[in-house]
């Protein structure tokens, strides 16, 4: 199984301040990799796919770069519905999600 | 609209099974893989596994091999993810979650969720 290793746990931020997530993978996931956002009481909802691939209706404002093994997630200007638990996927093999990073407002 | 819309709320006693539905609407039901997915109170997302609604071909994480069965009614556009031997660890909201098909992979992203289904697990 591919181990995924997401980090920071918890950040906290400001609205209008760019956020970024790192999410490891234990080998290369050729760039098969997704962002979720989830809020309290509801289902995770997609952000990005294939490490860079916007899902419609996502703001512009949520970006993802990354390739072998290593994957970002930038919020640009954070608002305040962005404060949410964000979690990366591999979905290379058997899928498998990271620990979750935890947006919250400084 | 597309959605998945899954069965309600339930509790269990130790030992027993549970079967959780997932109705799919406003897309071809066929066309696209069904993933589980569960969430134990505060904990993060484990993928349980997927089904192919049109040949009922399924996969499960090793951790659940034994234990769980993914079935489908295609006349009602309905998935079915029966966990049996139930343990207080089991205890979470289940989701099922549509795969979104992009490039040649095995393994989608999912991008259609059901609203979730809580089961509790308690003697």
């Amino acid at each position: 199984d591919i181990q995924m290793t997401q980090s920071p746990s918890s950040l906290s931020a400001s609205v209008g301040d760019r956020v970024t997530i790192t999410c490891r993978a234990s080998q290369g996931i050729s760039n098969s990799l997704a962002w979720y956002q989830q809020k309290p009481g509801k289902a995770p909802k997609l952000l990005l796919y294939a490490a860079s691939r916007l899902e419609s209706g996502v703001p512009s404002r949520f970006s993802g770069s990354g390739s072998g093994t290593d994957y970002t997630l930038t919020i640009n200007s954070l608002q305040p519905e962005d404060f949410a638990t964000y979690y990366c996927q591999q979905y290379y093999s058997t899928p498998r999600f990271g620990q979750g990073t935890k947006v919250e407002i400084k | 609209q597309v959605q998945l819309v899954q069965s309600g709320a339930e509790v269990k006693k130790p030992g027993a099974s549970v079967k959780v539905s997932c109705k799919a609407s406003g897309y071809t039901f066929t066309s696209y893989d069904i993933n589980w997915v569960r969430q134990a109170t505060g904990q993060g997302l484990e993928w349980m596994g997927w089904m192919n609604p049109n040949s009922g071909n399924t996969g499960y994480a090793q951790k659940f091999q034994g234990r769980v069965t993914m079935t489908r009614n295609t006349s009602i556009s309905t998935t079915y993810m029966e966990l049996s031997s139930l343990r207080s660890e089991d205890t979470a909201v289940y989701y099922c979650a549509r795969g979104k098909p992009y490039g040649s992979g095995s393994y989608d992203a999912f991008d259609i969720w059901g609203q979730g289904t809580m089961v509790t697990v308690s003697s």
